[in-house]
């Protein structure tokens, strides 16, 4: 069972929107709707963005949307800041029996 | 605010073994399934197992299935990770995470995981 995979880097201007893709299959992402983002600066642990495809926690900017249609689900983060200079990965139920998948990662650098 | 504390980074020697705590705070700690995420140095996250702790039955991802051990004690409201077989492809910073909501799923593939702790880093080396 190999994990989604995003791309590994993506990079964008201050005040630009961008899109990280988070490629599965019809076992994970494209099987069902529990597809999770999340965000993770460098020597800190990972922050939830995104759970259920589209839905954003308590707290959370609405700079930051997902997306899925068919087997990718997509990460929009509007309005890039220097602050959103981190690790994203995207997450997935599998039917697997890996039970739950996270995806390979991108780093999003902000120029 | 809940938050997870916990223990210190752990050095250990191919073939030993290795166990973490997880220690919550807040009154949640038994209906709220806790997962074990781990993370190679430079590269990305592991989704390890995980146990809703007042249910005790625990699921682990399959490539490691054998080796992971998950527990929970209600009582001091800490959960534990241990790994056997230890090899330099477990060093790693572990994580524990709670999940966003209670449900009866193990995987924090609904609601995801919103609480975590700061990372053990487990080093293993001859």
């Amino acid at each position: 069972q190999s994990a989604p995979t995003q791309p590994a880097s993506v990079s964008g201007s201050p005040g630009q929107s961008i899109t990280i893709s988070c490629t599965g299959s019809s076992s994970d992402v494209g099987g069902h709707n529990f597809v999770s983002w999340y965000q993770q600066h460098p020597g800190k642990a990972p922050k939830l963005l995104i759970y259920d495809v589209t839905n954003r926690p308590s707290g959370i900017s609405n700079r930051f949307s997902g997306s899925k249609s068919g087997n990718m689900a997509s990460l929009t983060i509007s309005g890039l800041q220097a602050a959103d200079e981190a690790d994203y990965y995207c997450s997935s139920y599998t039917s697997g029996r890996t039970l739950f998948v996270f995806g390979t990662g991108t780093k999003v650098t902000v120029l | 605010q809940v938050q997870l504390v916990q223990s210190g980074a752990e050095v250990r020697k191919p073939g030993s073994s290795v166990r973490i705590s997880c220690k919550t705070s807040g009154d949640t700690f038994s209906r709220f399934a806790i997962s074990w995420v781990r993370q190679a140095p430079g590269q990305g996250l592991e989704w390890m197992g995980g146990l809703i702790p007042i249910l005790g039955s625990a699921k682990y991802a399959q490539k490691l299935q054998g080796r992971v051990t998950i527990t929970a004690d209600e009582s001091t409201s800490t959960g534990y990770m241990e790994l056997r077989g230890l090899t330099s492809e477990d060093t790693a910073a572990y994580y524990c995470a709670r999940a966003a909501r209670e449900t009866v799923e193990v995987t924090p593939a609904s609601y995801g995981l919103d609480v975590w702790g700061p990372g053990t880093t487990v080093t293993v080396s001859s």
